[in-house]
């Protein structure tokens, strides 16, 4: 079965400062999706950044940038220019591909960040 | 962009009742919508996944007939806590993932259940 793992349950920055969040999953597939959701204390789950397994290119979204080893099964998240309203849990998630399970998400355990001024 | 509500936003319930919790895709339709548990400080723990027009597909561990999962509508899920216990008390989150798409998933702002 796939698995998801954040290995820091906590991790604090500098508000303007950048931070990496860590992690890893175990699958057998080649093809699948990898997430990052960010989930604010108000709990609503919101989407951060997206990459498909067989894109090389990582990808990015304003700040946030992935760096994306498929061979050492790493996923990580790079967070520029920290801002006080980034203070949240973020869940690293995995989806197989269609033929596989159907779509189902599988989440780490979470990393909860602290931006502090 | 795609909005997924939840009814209620919080509820509180006798031992013994059931609680009826909706899920709404607004703007969308979605065939496949997912329903979450999660406890505080904690990951998304996915109890099942909730087809429109057959049986809902539980995760190994998560009663069936405890947890009834209607998805009645291409916009509308429903989950039922039946004979609700203070152990069933939780934060639970469903997701809609649009018809047209593979791979998003769109998630509701939540319910907690807390069960006296």
């Amino acid at each position: 079965a796939q698995t998801v793992t954040q290995s820091q349950p906590e991790m604090s920055v500098q508000e303007a400062e950048t931070v990496t969040l860590s992690c890893t999953y175990d699958t057998s597939e080649s093809n699948y999706y990898l997430f990052w959701y960010k989930q604010p204390p108000s709990r609503q789950m919101i989407l951060v950044i997206r990459q498909e397994a067989y894109k090389q290119q990582n990808a990015t979204e304003n700040r946030f940038s992935v760096n994306f080893q498929k061979a050492a099964k790493s996923f990580s998240l790079k967070i520029s220019d920290s801002q006080l309203g980034d203070t949240a849990m973020y869940f690293c998630a995995f989806m197989n591909p269609p033929y596989n399970q159907g779509g189902k998400l599988i989440f780490g355990q979470g990393t909860e960040l602290s931006v502090k001024p | 962009g795609a909005v997924v509500s939840q009814h209620p936003s919080r509820v509180i319930c006798k031992s013994g009742t059931s609680v009826k919790i909706e899920c709404r895709s607004l703007d969308f339709q979605a065939t496949t919508m997912f329903w979450y548990r999660q406890f505080p400080k904690k990951s998304l723990m996915l109890m099942a996944t909730s087809n429109e027009g057959s049986k809902a597909t539980y995760e190994q561990g998560v009663e069936k007939d405890k947890f009834l999962i209607n998805h009645a509508s291409l916009t509308l899920s429903t989950l039922t806590v039946t004979s609700a216990h203070p152990e069933d008390s939780s934060f639970y989150i469903c997701s809609a993932r649009p018809t047209d798409s593979y791979n998003e998933q769109f998630f509701g702002p939540g319910t907690r259940l807390t069960v006296l």
